[in-house]
């Protein structure tokens, strides 16, 4: 959806840092996810935080939320072949009444041994 | 396998015809919703049930309906199918917003 922006494509060499950026405009976003597509497999979630929360850090996964500039970012570290995927940014937002997720349009990572 | 089932995974059919999608959400979630996601669309919202009841509407075309049942499973039933309407359906559910929404693997239709 245009209210969620990604990048198209980033590539990447194995073992390097994989960085995926994701812009939102709407202001009432409470909830932000990232999500992984494997090839003619479904969602899946990775991570979220919440939209008071700067940084969040799961193993490999560090989510950087600038809330000002309306920037979400997801660190890959030590990038295997196995993460090339497509990655979604989505948010769920306080004037929706279902909460549902707006998602951006996806960037494919491309893991390159 | 996420605990949302969704059938069946593959569907082909003719134009103008009509076919119906079934998911099963996780067990104890109450939200159900229905996401087409398209080459040129992307990931598209189209409604939510919640416990029954219908609870938000996105790009939904007319053409185009769903319920929940008592069951809480959900169906989304697609008519006068175009070939436009060829693209993978997502279910998702949830318990409550912040615990994340689970995807069931899809039904990929083609409408030939």
């Amino acid at each position: 959806g245009e209210d969620v922006e990604q990048s198209l494509f980033l590539s990447v060499r194995e073992g390097d840092s994989s960085v995926i950026n994701c812009t939102y405009t709407d202001s009432s976003s409470t909830y932000l996810y990232w999500y992984k597509q494997e090839p003619g497999a479904g969602l899946q979630l990775l991570t979220y935080i919440f939209s008071n929360m700067d940084m969040k850090q799961d193993q490999r996964l560090t989510v950087l939320l600038n809330k000002k500039d309306k920037h979400l970012s997801l660190r890959i570290a030590d990038t295997q072949t196995g993460d090339s995927a497509i990655y979604f940014c989505a948010e769920t937002r306080r004037r929706d009444a279902g909460n549902m997720l707006t998602f951006g349009g996806g960037t494919r990572l491309m893991v390159k041994p | 396998d996420s605990g949302v089932t969704q059938t069946p995974k593959h569907l082909i059919t003719a134009t103008g015809q009509r076919v119906t999608l079934r998911c099963s959400p996780r067990s104890g979630d109450l939200s159900v919703y229905w996401y087409q996601q398209s080459l040129d669309q992307g990931l598209q919202f189209l409604i939510q049930y919640y416990n029954g009841e219908e609870r938000a509407k996105g790009n939904i075309l007319e053409r185009f309906s769903a319920q929940q049942f008592p069951d809480l499973h959900s169906e989304l039933n697609l008519s006068s199918l175009e070939l436009g309407d060829s693209a993978l359906y997502f279910c998702a559910s949830s318990a409550a917003p912040g615990n994340g929404y689970t995807f069931g693997s899809g039904t990929r239709l083609t409408v030939v």
